[in-house]
């Protein structure tokens, strides 16, 4: 079955980087894309961006682009998610999600686990 | 940016009612028109995709409908199980873009 492991919880002081890990499972990884979606406490869903696995194009939100860099290294089967420059903002739950696909249809099918990522002085 | 709007915000049921969640987009997407439930602490779980197509293994008594700018997610005899928070999610264009959420809450 498919699955996605991400790291553990981080804190970070403002300023500082962050980079997660998505360890993918039970598919060929080359075949499907990796999302990453965030959730900051009690809010809703924000898309961060997308990359593909087969070949490392990625397509990035426009509020985060200069700040994010996703990654996918294929002998490993891990997606990386990194954000730099964070601030307090950043403070979240952040998803790597691969995406399926019905027909014309596309979705976030398959979710990691979520890393809390905590940004504090 | 494609705007996804769900209403209501929050609503409150009791186990056996007929529950309906409103998502309208800012301009029309067709059918590319996700929908998923969340617990707390939990991801998010697909439940219909393609605006009306029941993900496996998700109960039928969920069932969506619409196309264009305007959907519903109905749930047609609530369950315990079932009180949670529902997003919208257009995969029309990208940003991909999902509504605020509406929660669930038993009464």
């Amino acid at each position: 079955q498919v699955q996605l492991v991400q790291s553990g919880a981080e804190v970070k002081k403002p300023g500082a980087s962050v980079k997660v890990s998505c360890k993918a499972s039970g598919y060929t990884f080359t075949s499907f894309g990796i999302s990453w979606v965030r959730q900051a406490p009690g809010q809703g869903l924000e898309w961060m961006g997308w990359i593909s696995a087969y070949n490392g194009n990625t397509n990035y939100a426009q509020n985060l682009q200069g700040r994010v860099t996703m990654t996918t290294d294929t002998s490993t089967t891990t997606a990386y998610m990194e954000l730099r420059s964070l601030t307090s903002d950043d403070t979240a739950v952040y998803y790597c999600v691969r995406e399926g696909q019905g027909g014309l249809y596309v979705y976030f099918q398959h979710w990691g686990q979520g890393t809390l990522v905590t940004v504090s002085s | 940016d494609i705007q996804m709007t769900q209403s209501p915000s929050s609503l409150s049921a009791s186990v056996g009612d007929r529950v309906t969640i409103t998502c309208r987009a800012s301009q029309s997407i067709s059918s590319y028109l996700n929908w998923y439930q969340q617990k707390p602490g939990k991801a998010p779980k697909l439940l219909i995709y393609g605006a009306s197509s029941l993900q496996s293994g998700v109960p039928s008594r969920f069932s969506g409908s619409g196309s264009g700018t305007d959907f519903t997610l109905t749930i047609s005899s609530l369950q315990p199980e079932d009180f949670a928070t529902y997003y919208c999610q257009q995969s029309y264009s990208t940003p991909r873009t999902f509504g605020q959420g509406t929660r669930l809450e038993i009464k």
